[in-house]
């Protein structure tokens, strides 16, 4: 099976850059996408396809991806980016999704 | 307005069935397909399958396999998500998202909308 691994936590002060990382065996394969979900909230997409930003989110969100490990760079990072960010792909198939376990950012 | 509305909060027995709905709209509904999503509580998001809105072709993980069905009926633009037999764990906020993936086969899913939730309490 498909596994992707983030780091369990991440912290950085106001204007800095985040950077959250995402590793799975199927990622040269496989495009990655991300998700913002705030405390008590649905999900939000803030990344599609290893690289889309979807209509508005900030220009400060970016993504990238290379080989095994995709990347979410939150550039000027702001107390309003605090939340629990996670990565998903998808198996070789391409049939069955999977999520990462998940990267609580806290903003300083 | 572009949305996906979520039915009520549900508390089961286990043993049990529950079924979800989620309605779409300001979308064409049969372009799309739709995944279903899980969060039990804090713990992280579980995909649960996807439904095509177009041709009703359906990919179920394993998670659930033999205990769930997912059904659209086009004439609404709502989609459907029932569980069976459920248990304890399956206790969990129940989100549809639009999946964006090959709308005939279920590939290449990623998405880029989602309802707002629904709660599921499975006790005794």
């Amino acid at each position: 099976s498909h596994e992707l691994t983030q780091p369990p936590s991440v912290s950085v002060s106001p204007g800095q850059t985040a950077t959250i990382t995402c590793s799975g065996d199927a990622l040269p394969q496989q495009y990655a996408s991300w998700y913002q979900q705030k405390l008590g909230q649905a999900p939000v997409s803030v990344i599609c396809k290893d690289t889309e930003r979807p209509s508005g989110i900030p220009e400060r969100f970016s993504g990238s991806s290379s080989g095994t490990t995709a990347t979410l760079t939150i550039s000027g990072v702001q107390a309003e980016d605090e939340a629990d960010y996670y990565c998903q792909s998808a198996d070789r198939s391409s049939t069955y999704v999977v999520f990462g376990g998940g990267t609580k950012l806290t903003v300083l | 307005q572009v949305q996906l509305v979520q039915s009520g909060a549900e508390v089961k027995k286990p043993g049990a069935s529950v079924k979800v709905s989620c309605k779409a709209s300001g979308y064409t509904f049969m372009n799309y397909g739709i995944s279903w999503v899980r969060q039990a509580p804090g713990q992280g998001l579980e995909w649960m399958g996807w439904i095509s809105a177009r041709n009703r072709n359906t990919n179920y993980a394993q998670i659930v396999q033999g205990r769930a069905t997912m059904t659209t009926d086009t004439s609404t633009s709502t989609a459907y998500m029932e569980l069976r037999t459920l248990r304890s764990d399956d206790t969990a906020v129940y989100y549809c998202v639009r999946d964006r993936g090959d709308i005939l086969t279920g590939t290449g899913h990623y998405f880029d909308l989602w309802g707002r939730g629904t709660l599921v309490i499975v006790s005794s």
